[in-house]
């Protein structure tokens, strides 16, 4: 069974510090997402990671995979208030049934003024 | 606007009642899925369809039974629930099922927040 783990759970950070998020997953997979969910709303894709040494940036998210690690990481620059969201990673397998999406419990991040 | 529309945004039931929840979405997707999300626990993935056919039904209840009249409409029927089914429930689409979508990744609605009395 797949498991996906991320840490921490809850991050609290002060604007402008840098940090990392990590997704540790317990078998191998096919490709990895990052979601973000602010409160009361919806996921929000992030990055779609495909192939082991994969790095995508958008603004102040990174977001890395290491699949003979089986890690990703999720590293923040620079922070601000409007990063305060939950953040999920999740890792797709192929299965005989199909396709499957297993998230992480997800972090908790809130940024401080 | 996501593209991924559920409603009721917020439904409160009592274990007797049967309540629908729909989902709709607007991108041309040709898979849908629904999932649970629970305080404090990972997304669970519920029913994947694709092509308005079933192709995965993660071992849940009978209590839940989906329907997927087309490719834009999937609802979520619900009847003598439990306390333990409360909880945030997700529609996602996404341009093919998992692993022929390319680089595509599921799209979610904002979910409906169900809370059983």
């Amino acid at each position: 069974e797949l498991k996906v783990e991320q840490n921490p759970l809850f991050l609290s950070m002060q604007e402008g510090k840098n940090y990392t998020i990590y997704c540790n997953y317990s078998t191998t997979s096919d490709r990895l997402y990052w979601y973000r969910q602010d409160p009361g709303k919806s996921l929000e894709s992030l990055f779609v990671l495909l192939s082991n040494g994969a790095v995508k940036q958008e603004g102040r998210l990174m977001a890395s995979l290491d699949t003979k690690a089986r890690l990703s990481t999720l590293h923040i620059t620079a922070a601000v208030h409007d990063l305060s969201a939950t953040y999920f990673c999740a890792v797709e397998r192929r299965e005989t049934s199909g396709s499957r999406l297993t998230f992480g419990e997800g972090t908790q991040l809130t940024v401080n003024p | 606007e996501t593209g991924v529309t559920q409603t009721p945004r917020h439904l409160v039931m009592g274990m007797t009642n049967k309540k629908s929840l729909k989902c709709e979405q607007h991108l041309g997707h040709n898979a849908m899925y629904w999932y649970k999300q629970s305080a404090k626990k990972p997304l669970e993935l519920m029913f994947v369809y694709n092509f308005k056919e079933q192709t995965e039904n993660n071992s849940v209840p009978s209590r839940f039974s989906p329907e997927c009249p087309n490719s834009s409409h999937l609802f979520l029927h619900l009847h003598t629930l439990q306390p333990e089914d409360s909880a945030l429930y997700l529609c996602a689409s996404s341009q093919g099922t998992l692993g022929r979508a390319g680089n595509q990744p599921q799209h979610f609605g904002d979910g409906t927040r169900l809370s059983i009395l």
